[in-house]
C-alpha cells in the first residue's frame, strides 16, 4: 500500500482480555518498529525488526507484551491480560533501513483503551 | 529520567511570523536529531533531521539548528502558517542503534491567521 495501514484505529476492551494490533508496513520496507503514546508522555520505543534478523525486543514493558512479523511483512502486536496503565495510542512505522536521517513512516495509530 | 526534554508544552504564533520550538537533551550519546510533527487523530510526519557533525539542516520554511556544547536544538519556521498547527516532536537517536529513537512529549504549535 502506499501507506503504514493499521488496524483496528480504536479498541476499547477490558481489563483481563487479551488484544491484537496488526501492523501492515509500506511495501519493501525491511525495517518495522512499534511505538506508543501514553496520554501526556512521548513515544516509546517497543519493539524493532529488521529483515530476519532477531528482533530488538529491548522496549516492550513486560512479558504480557509480544509482538511477531511474518513473512517479514505484516506485524501482530499481542497484549495479554490487558491493564488499565496499557492505555495508550500504538503507533507502528516502517523504513527502508534500520533507522536513517530519513525518518519513519508511521501509521496512523490503534488507540487502546482498556476499561 | 527524560533524556529529551520540550518544556513548552504549547506555543502561539501569528501567522506570518516566526515559530521557535525548542528541544534540550542530556544523552551525549546521540548523534542525530530529528523532527516530527502530527496532526490529530494521524501518525506522526518526519519534517526533518540533522547529523551531530552539522549544526544547520534547511529544508524551505522549516530550519533545524543544533548546540552540541548546549545539547540544545531548535525548529525554526518561517513564515508560520495556520497549516502548521500541529504537535511537534523532537527525537534523537545513536550511530549504534539508530533505529531506537528517543522522543520528547511535544509542543503543541497554533498558528492565527
Amino acid at each position: 500500500g502506499a501507506g503504514v495501514s493499521q488496524s483496528p484505529s480504536n479498541k476499547v476492551t477490558e481489563k483481563g482480555k487479551d488484544v491484537e494490533l496488526r501492523c501492515d508496513p509500506i511495501s519493501g520496507h525491511t525495517a518495522l518498529y512499534w511505538y506508543r503514546q501514553s496520554l501526556g508522555q512521548g513515544l516509546e520505543f517497543l519493539i524493532y525488526f529488521q529483515g530476519n534478523s532477531a528482533p530488538d525486543k529491548s522496549g516492550l514493558p513486560s512479558d504480557r507484551f509480544s509482538a511477531e512479523r511474518t513473512g517479514g511483512s505484516v506485524s501482530t502486536l499481542t497484549i495479554q491480560r490487558t491493564q488499565q496503565e496499557d492505555s495508550a495510542v500504538y503507533l507502528c512505522a516502517s523504513s527502508l533501513a534500520g533507522g536513517s536521517l530519513q525518518g519513519y513512516t508511521f501509521g496512523s495509530g490503534t488507540r487502546l483503551t482498556v476499561v | 529520567d527524560q533524556q529529551v526534554k520540550q518544556n513548552s508544552p504549547s506555543l502561539s504564533v501569528q501567522e506570518g511570523r516566526i515559530s521557535i520550538l525548542n528541544c534540550d537533551y542530556t544523552n551525549s550519546m546521540f548523534d542525530y536529531f530529528l523532527w516530527y510533527k502530527k496532526y490529530p487523530a494521524e501518525g506522526p510526519t518526519f519534517l526533518i533531521s540533522i547529523s551531530s557533525i552539522k549544526d544547520k539542516n534547511e529544508d524551505g520554511r522549516f530550519t533545524v539548528f543544533l548546540n552540541k556544547s548546549a545539547k540544545h536544538l531548535s525548529l525554526h519556521i518561517v513564515p508560520s502558517q495556520p497549516g502548521d498547527s500541529a504537535v511537534y516532536f523532537c527525537a534523537a537517536g545513536s550511530g549504534g542503534s539508530n533505529y531506537k529513537l528517543t522522543f520528547g512529549k511535544g509542543t503543541l504549535l497554533t498558528v492565527n491567521p
